[in-house]
């Protein structure tokens, strides 16, 4: 089966501006991740979504951070303005359904630089 | 709180050798802890997971321990071999809302394989 996508693979952009990056999920996946992993850490949850319905977005910086999951499928998430500690990959990942015991598959990430 | 504490942080073994690296978890409703593997430029794979009414699980060279007493889980990989070479994150189920979870991950274990 296909695996998840996500675009761009990388992108640099200057401190204030915005930006946004693009998850399309496995084929029927009813959950969605978007994780940030700076360098040398661990991946941080940033916002799940059940179908398009948001499960959790306690570590979302909302002011700047935004994600959207309209049609249940794909998923756009958006940095606006981008601060320099927003530099790290962003991976997308996404699993059949949200019980416990349900593996998560990741996407190759978005790569930020910001400058 | 949410917390996955992982050490060590770092591990090199010699080929052939064994490696164990573990996880603690502060949510006592946690009740699935998968392992990922990340190579270096690539996305987290599963590798091996437990669920908590099981203590042990094995597969091939790979194996995980989980204690729910103590909140702490192991993984053990026996007679390394170079391609082991990888950070690796454990992760911990925790309940959002009833019937809902999220995973938290802990900050990753780089181990090198010495030939």
């Amino acid at each position: 089966e296909a695996g998840v996508a996500q675009s761009p693979r990388y992108k640099i952009i200057e401190k204030r501006q915005s930006v946004a990056f693009w998850c399309n999920p496995i084929s029927g996946h009813a959950t969605l991740y978007w994780y940030q992993q700076i360098l040398g850490q661990g991946p941080k949850l940033l916002i799940q979504f059940q179908n398009n319905g948001v499960v959790d977005d306690s570590q979302l910086p909302k002011d700047r951070f935004s994600a959207e999951r309209l049609k249940g499928v794909d998923s756009t998430l958006k940095i606006q303005p981008a601060k320099l500690e927003d530099s790290a990959v962003y991976l997308c990942a996404s699993s059949p359904y949200m019980g416990a015991g349900t593996e998560a598959f990741f996407g190759q990430g978005t790569r930020l630089t910001v400058v | 709180g949410e917390n996955v504490e992982q050490h060590p942080s770092t591990l090199s073994v010699q080929e052939g050798d064994s490696a164990v690296i573990k996880c603690t978890y502060s949510d006592s409703a946690s009740n699935y802890f998968p392992w990922y593997k990340q190579e270096l430029g690539k996305r987290p794979q599963l590798i091996i997971d437990i669920r908590s009414n099981v203590g042990e699980k094995k597969d091939q060279r790979i194996a995980v321990t989980l204690n729910k007493t103590a909140k702490h889980f192991s993984l053990h990989i026996t007679e390394t071999q170079p391609e082991d070479s990888a950070v690796y994150f454990c992760a911990a189920s925790i309940r959002v809302t009833s019937g809902t979870y999220k995973y938290i991950f802990g900050t990753g274990t780089r181990l090198k394989v010495l030939a």
